[in-house]
């Protein structure tokens, strides 16, 4: 089938430890991949992407690379913030001609000082 | 920096009514989407409309729904005779193109309550 499957969360955190959430996909085909984050009270905003195989996406000090291999896109950072707790939303396109995300459950990250 | 607005940011309706969730999305996109999140399930896709139809859209996305854009800024989701169990956040996005760099911008989200 079609779907997206991420790590349960929560994950909790301290500051400036390592974060690795996991992401992997089915799907026929190498559809782009992409992580959303939902901040509190805020909407689903793109953190970074990928559109094909060993790309590999970064923004903000994370990054996620696109592995066919594993069919994997798993979220990283080298050391966590406060502020990058939020819920974390692992997401494909449908397909290449159409224009639906499929988006995983979503990991909440909780990041103490 | 432009982004994506939705009223209201919560609704409570009863079963059986009519409801209307409202999106502005960004003002040169030209693609608009809704998805809806039950309450610890998955961010669904429901449909996509683009030059004043729809191109896309799910299963969920049944008769009881419908989509509009009434003017040149708002884009709506109607859900007509509300269950139960459409009680969900519900997502507008919109995005300027659809390939392979086509970013979709979300905004807060609507909650919507059927009691």
């Amino acid at each position: 089938g079609n779907s997206v499957t991420q790590m349960e969360g929560p994950v909790t955190l301290s500051e400036e430890a390592f974060l690795t959430i996991n992401c992997t996909y089915t799907a026929t085909g190498y559809p782009s991949l992409f992580w959303y984050v939902q901040y509190p009270g805020e909407g689903l905003q793109l953190l970074l992407k990928a559109t094909k195989a060993d790309d590999k996406g970064s923004n903000k000090g994370f990054e996620a690379t696109y592995r066919k291999e594993t069919t994997s896109f798993h979220l990283e950072k080298g050391s966590v913030q406060v502020s990058d707790s939020a819920v974390y939303f692992c997401a494909r396109k449908a397909n290449q001609a159409g224009t639906a995300l499929i988006f995983g459950k979503g990991t909440t990250l909780s990041v103490s000082s | 920096e432009p982004e994506v607005t939705q009223t209201p940011s919560h609704q409570v309706t009863q079963m059986g009514q009519e409801v209307i969730l409202r999106c502005v999305p960004i003002s040169n996109h030209l693609y608009f989407y809704w998805y809806r999140q039950i309450l610890g399930q998955k961010v669904e896709f429901l449909v996509s409309f683009y030059n004043n139809e729809i191109s896309e859209k799910s299963e969920i996305f049944d008769d009881q729904f419908s989509v509009e854009r009434p003017d040149g800024s708002n884009f709506t989701l109607k859900i007509r005779s509300t269950k139960l169990e459409d009680s969900a956040m519900y997502f507008c996005a919109s995005s300027a193109g659809t390939g392979t760099q086509e970013t979709q911008y979300f905004g807060p989200g609507t909650r919507l309550l059927v009691l």
